[in-house]
């Protein structure tokens, strides 16, 4: 079974609107993180936000927010206000307890964003 | 500069031949991960490092690969005989503990087999 799921390979936005990216993950370990990556055509991922399991509020970096359902096992990054320059690939991904605790992150497939003037 | 270092960032070889890469992680992060990328998908694990030893390895890691990480410090991830299937983007994190952060990434070397 896929432990990240994002279900949109593609999402156009136009520039200074806000933009929702999905992220469903699988676990039956209580304790995990999430993470959300972006990779523009250079090719280095650069990372952007974390959401730990146990975090009561969702997480905020600047035009980043994690939108985090725990009960619903999504953790969707909404972009605020976008820019061209957010243009590029989406990752979403998750570490979980695995055995002798090594919590190694799992990534999904990603969505490509494109930001249109 | 501070960040995570990979060399080469390009390497194009023959069928057959060896390649090795090279990571230089930031110097306090004591793991070390090794991920491979192929167009249109995200990144698959390959090994993970903690401090100098390697403590887990991704059934994708046949025996024709293999990763030392001497001292803690940097790490190399050699390809022996390689194969076109090979041909993908190798990236290298790392990260202090299990801090409130993902893993940091280089920019990652791309390998193209002919």
């Amino acid at each position: 079974a896929q432990k990240i799921t994002q279900t949109q390979p593609g999402m156009f936005v136009q520039e200074k609107e806000a933009v929702t990216l999905d992220c469903t993950y699988d676990t039956s370990d209580p304790s995990y993180g999430l993470f959300w990556y972006k990779q523009p055509s250079s090719g280095e991922m650069i990372f952007l936000i974390y959401q730990g399991s146990y975090d009561q509020q969702n997480a905020t970096e600047g035009r980043y927010s994690l939108n985090f359902q725990k009960a619903r096992k999504s953790a969707n990054l909404v972009i605020s206000a976008s820019q061209l320059g957010d243009s590029a690939m989406y990752f979403c991904a998750m570490r979980e307890g695995r055995s002798g605790g090594s919590y190694i992150p799992t990534f999904g497939r990603g969505t490509s964003l494109i930001v249109h003037p | 500069d501070t960040g995570v270092s990979q060399n080469p960032r390009h390497k194009i070889t023959k069928r057959g031949q060896n390649v090795t890469f090279r990571c230089d992680p930031i110097s306090e992060h004591n793991r070390l991960y090794w991920y491979r990328q192929t167009l249109g998908q995200g990144p698959e694990f390959l090994t993970y490092f903690q401090n100098e030893a390697q403590l887990e390895k991704s059934r994708l890691l046949s025996d024709r690969f293999s990763a030392e990480r001497p001292k803690g410090s940097f790490s190399t991830l050699e390809i022996q005989r390689t194969e076109q299937g090979d041909s993908a983007m190798y990236l290298c994190a790392s990260s202090l503990g299990l801090g409130g952060s993902g893993p940091i990434f280089g920019e990652g070397s791309w390998l193209t087999v002919v």
